[in-house]
């Protein structure tokens, strides 16, 4: 069975500074996927960033990019220039090429501080 | 973008009673849906995976006669609570994913809160 860890129940960070969240994981499959969801107070589940294992190229989008390290099995997502707006809960999830056993982390609770 | 609606948001019924959740699909075919829970301040939790037409796939520790989920059309899942207790209160989030596209990403619902007194 594969597992997600996030090692960080809660950070914060400063506006406009960069943080990063960490996220492990343990799989025997060498395809899958792996993404970043952000769940804000309202508690809709936004998609933040996904990377497919096959591809060795970091994914980006906007101010979040991930580092991808395969080998170490890990997936940390870097929010740069963090604004208010990007408090909320963090969570990392795996999924295999089926689409039918995605899998959460517990969580990061991040706080942006004016 | 692909946009998932469930109702009701929120929930209150007493113990004993029955609930059902649903979980819409509005501008595109879900082939296949999602049932999550997730309890106060903790990761979401599958709970059940279902296609349409067939039989839903229940997670190991999950009560299949408790939890009825039917998904009888492609734009429809219901997710039914049967003889609720208040242990069974928590935030129920369906996802929903369109296997005949490109993409694996799965769109997910806003969630429904459920209270059993």
């Amino acid at each position: 069975a594969q597992t997600v860890t996030q090692s960080q129940p809660e950070m914060s960070v400063q506006e406009a500074e960069t943080v990063t969240l960490s996220c492990t994981y343990d799989t025997s499959e060498s395809n899958y996927y792996l993404f970043w969801y952000k769940q804000p107070p309202s508690r809709q589940m936004i998609l933040v960033i996904r990377q497919e294992a096959y591809k060795q190229q970091n994914a980006t989008e906007n101010r979040f990019s991930v580092n991808f390290q395969k080998a170490a099995k890990s997936f940390s997502l870097k929010i740069s220039d963090s604004q208010l707006g990007d408090t909320a809960m963090y969570f990392c999830a795996f999924m295999k090429p089926d689409y039918n056993d995605m899998r959460f982390g517990a969580g990061t609770r991040l706080t942006v501080k004016p | 973008g692909a946009v998932v609606s469930q109702h009701p948001s929120w929930v209150i019924c007493k113990s004993g009673t029955s609930v059902k959740i649903e979980c819409r699909s509005l501008d595109f075919q879900a082939t296949t849906m999602f049932w999550y829970r997730q309890f106060p301040k903790q990761s979401l939790m599958l709970m059940a995976t279902s296609n349409e037409g067939s039989k839903a796939t229940y997670e190991q520790g999950v009560e299949k006669d408790k939890f009825l989920i039917n998904h009888a059309s492609l734009t429809l899942s219901t997710l039914t609570v049967t003889s609720a207790h208040p242990e069974d209160s928590s935030f129920y989030i369906c996802s929903a994913s369109a296997q005949n596209e490109a993409s694996v990403e799965q769109y997910f619902g806003p969630g429904t809160r459920l209270t059993v007194t």
